[in-house]
């Protein structure tokens, strides 16, 4: 199976500020990396797919990146509600394994 | 107004059965990937299962394989995971989701909560 590790683990942040998580894959999953939000009670919400498009509806201060097997997901000015998990999933093959999740906090 | 509504969740004995169901509506059913996916209480996402438009491929995590039985039916919209030989481990709230580019999830259920408890 496909191992993805993600960092930080958590993180706090102000508003306004920009933050970059990123996520490693143990081996080479080309561009198949999703980007979820999940809020407290809530299901996960898809923010990027293909390592770097924009889900419809998401707002254009979120984006993503690739370089090899590392992907990273940076919110360029963080707005309240913004504040939540963040988890990447690998889907370039089964089982489509999510990394640990990032809790972006309020500082 | 794409919807996906789970149910069948519950309280179960170690070893028990459990059927959970997802119903779909606002998209055409029959043309998308669908998976399951849960979430232990306080934990992270994992990717339980998926199934093909026709229901011809189905894939599994390696810890549900031989116990767990995703299946769909396309005249009824709706998504299944057939739950045997469950194990406290198998607790978790299981969302179902609509497969789009990428294999990505575009759209998810509320969840369905299994507990796996004596």
């Amino acid at each position: 199976d496909i191992q993805m590790t993600q960092s930080p683990s958590s993180l706090s942040a102000s508003v306004g500020d920009r933050v970059t998580i990123t996520c490693r894959a143990s081996q080479s999953i080309s561009s198949y990396l999703n980007w979820y939000q999940q809020k407290p009670g809530k299901a996960p919400k898809l923010l990027i797919y293909a390592a770097s498009s924009l889900q419809s509806g998401v707002p254009s201060r979120f984006s993503g990146s690739a370089s090899g097997t590392d992907f990273s997901l940076t919110i360029s000015s963080l707005q309240p509600e913004d504040f939540a998990t963040y988890y990447c999933q690998q889907s370039y093959s089964t089982p489509h394994t999510f990394g640990q999740g990032t809790k972006l906090e309020i500082k | 107004e794409v919807q996906l509504v789970e149910s069948g969740g519950g309280l179960v004995q170690p070893g028990g059965s459990l059927r959970l169901s997802c119903a779909a509506s606002g998209f055409t059913f029959s043309t998308h990937w669908m998976s399951w996916v849960r979430q232990a209480p306080g934990k992270g996402l994992e990717w339980v299962a998926n199934i093909k438009q026709d229901g011809s491929d189905k894939y599994y995590v390696d810890s549900v394989k031989g116990r767990f039985t995703i299946s769909r039916d396309n005249a009824k919209n709706s998504l299944y995971l057939q739950m045997n030989s469950l194990r406290a481990e198998d607790t978790a709230l299981y969302y179902c989701a609509r497969d789009h580019k990428y294999e990505s999830s575009d759209n998810w259920g509320q969840g369905t909560l299994v507990t796996v408890s004596s």
